[in-house]
């Protein structure tokens, strides 16, 4: 079946340092892929999303470029910001309005 | 944007009780709702489907006699742990799509912990 594998937490990093989170998946098909985050007290919320292979999802300063052959969706920000600490989601999903996948969640801390 | 709702944020019981989790969709008619559960350091698992007005759709392996998903109206899901036991203690979260399926929202989870 269809599976995400994201790298494990947490991810430790000081204010203004670059940040990458690795996601790949399985999936037969042509998936969307999606990141979500989750910030302390709150939902998930969309964060960026790419529907075809080479396309580059990107919001609040990160960005994600969906890589077929390497089956891959991995996230960075260049430049993280306190405010960027939070649990962040790899996701993907086969049909609109149909089931996500998702990945296990990667928790990264931006210290000041 | 679209905000759902999603009560209690923790709740903690005794074993064999039951509890119920409320999803709502503010500001939006919600024609599908999903429950997923994660347990520690695992992914987001899909437990049920549901649409307004019908029995909800369960994945494998989940128990649909004890997580009891109702979907009476657009805006409102429950899920209810019945007899609760230890090993259902996790976090549950809830999503909402309106029609078209386009966006989901989600809620922003609830954690119990059954004693």
């Amino acid at each position: 079946g269809d599976s995400v594998t994201q790298m494990e937490g947490p991810v430790t990093l000081s204010e203004e340092a670059f940040l990458t989170i690795n996601c790949t998946y399985t999936a037969t098909g042509y998936p969307s892929l999606f990141w979500y985050v989750q910030y302390p007290g709150e939902g998930l919320q969309l964060l960026l999303k790419a529907t075809k292979a080479d396309d580059k999802g990107s919001n609040k300063g990160f960005e994600a470029t969906y890589r077929k052959e390497t089956t891959s969706f991995h996230l960075e920000k260049g430049s993280v910001q306190v405010s960027d600490s939070a649990v962040y989601f790899c996701a993907l999903i086969k049909a609109a309005g149909n089931k996500l996948t998702f990945g296990g969640g990667t928790r990264v801390l931006v210290k000041p | 944007g679209a905000v759902v709702s999603q009560h209690p944020s923790w709740v903690i019981c005794k074993s064999g009780t039951s509890v119920k989790i409320e999803c709502r969709s503010l500001d939006f008619q919600a024609t599908t709702m999903f429950w997923y559960r994660q347990f520690p350091k695992q992914s987001l698992m899909l437990m049920a489907t549901s649409n307004e007005g019908s029995k909800a759709t369960y994945e494998q392996g989940v128990e649909k006699d004890k997580f009891l998903i109702n979907h009476a109206s657009l805006t409102l899901s429950t899920l209810t742990v019945t007899s609760a036991h230890p090993e259902d203690s996790s976090f549950y979260i809830c999503s909402a799509s309106g029609q078209g399926g386009e966006k989901l929202f989600f809620g922003s989870g609830t954690q119990l912990s059954v004693l």
